[in-house]
């Protein structure tokens, strides 16, 4: 697996309520990706980053914003989870030499009750 | 606009039978396309590109501009296939991909 972690893996959260998702790389990738994975939607891209403090919307960006301060960091926050927000989100990363590869990293299931 | 449609949310073949996942798109540009995979308990990760014209794991897909299709293919499934797989359409430019909604493949034994 590529150097990808999430955290957290898990979490319920109550709506209403500021969440935060992270996702690091060590592998020095230059863009970095929000998705999240719903039945019979399959993965909707929610925000995306092309290079630190460089960031643009997905399809489905409404209700999230995302920060990139560092490279192999990029944060997913929720500023009021509702319970449509209720999805798994994976982070995925690809390099310049092959931007279209993308790598994925292991997911967040976040329940918001 | 670009979108991506797999038509089947399920299907379910036995071991050894030919298996088919469709896929279709809709993109005004060169189409470059992918099949992502995801088994139980593993991350997603790419299984096969068009652009490589490559056979993984026995699968093949061809593009066929005309029908605006990349369906995967394998001649006899076997009970390993059996995962999430997601057909992608990559946007020239713009460094991302379309997924569309997945098909589950099930192998019975």
């Amino acid at each position: 697996d590529a150097g990808i972690t999430q955290s957290p893996r898990h979490k319920v959260t109550e709506t209403g309520t500021p969440v935060t998702l992270r996702c690091h790389q060590t592998e020095n990738h230059r863009y970095m990706y929000w998705y999240r994975q719903d039945p019979g939607h399959g993965l909707r891209l929610i925000h995306y980053s092309y290079g630190v403090k460089d960031t643009d919307k997905g399809e489905v960006s409404d209700g999230y914003s995302v920060s990139r301060s560092k490279t192999e960091d990029f944060l997913l926050t929720l500023e009021s989870a509702t319970s449509s927000q209720t999805s798994v989100y994976f982070c995925a990363i690809s390099g310049t030499g092959d931007p279209y590869e993308q790598y994925f990293g292991p997911g967040t299931r976040l329940t918001v009750t | 606009a670009q979108r991506v449609t797999q038509p089947e949310k399920l299907l379910s073949v036995f071991k050894g039978a030919p298996v088919e996942l469709k896929c279709n798109y809709s993109y005004s540009g060169s189409p470059e396309l992918f099949w992502y995979v995801q088994y139980s308990r593993q991350r997603l990760q790419l299984l096969l590109r068009h652009i490589s014209r490559e056979s993984i794991k026995g699968f093949t897909a061809d593009l066929n501009k005309g029908e605006t299709s990349f369906h995967l293919k394998k001649p006899f499934a076997q009970e390993e296939d059996s995962a999430m797989y997601y057909c992608a359409l990559s946007i020239q430019g713009a460094q991302k991909l379309v997924f569309g909604q997945g098909t589950r493949l099930t192998i019975n034994p």
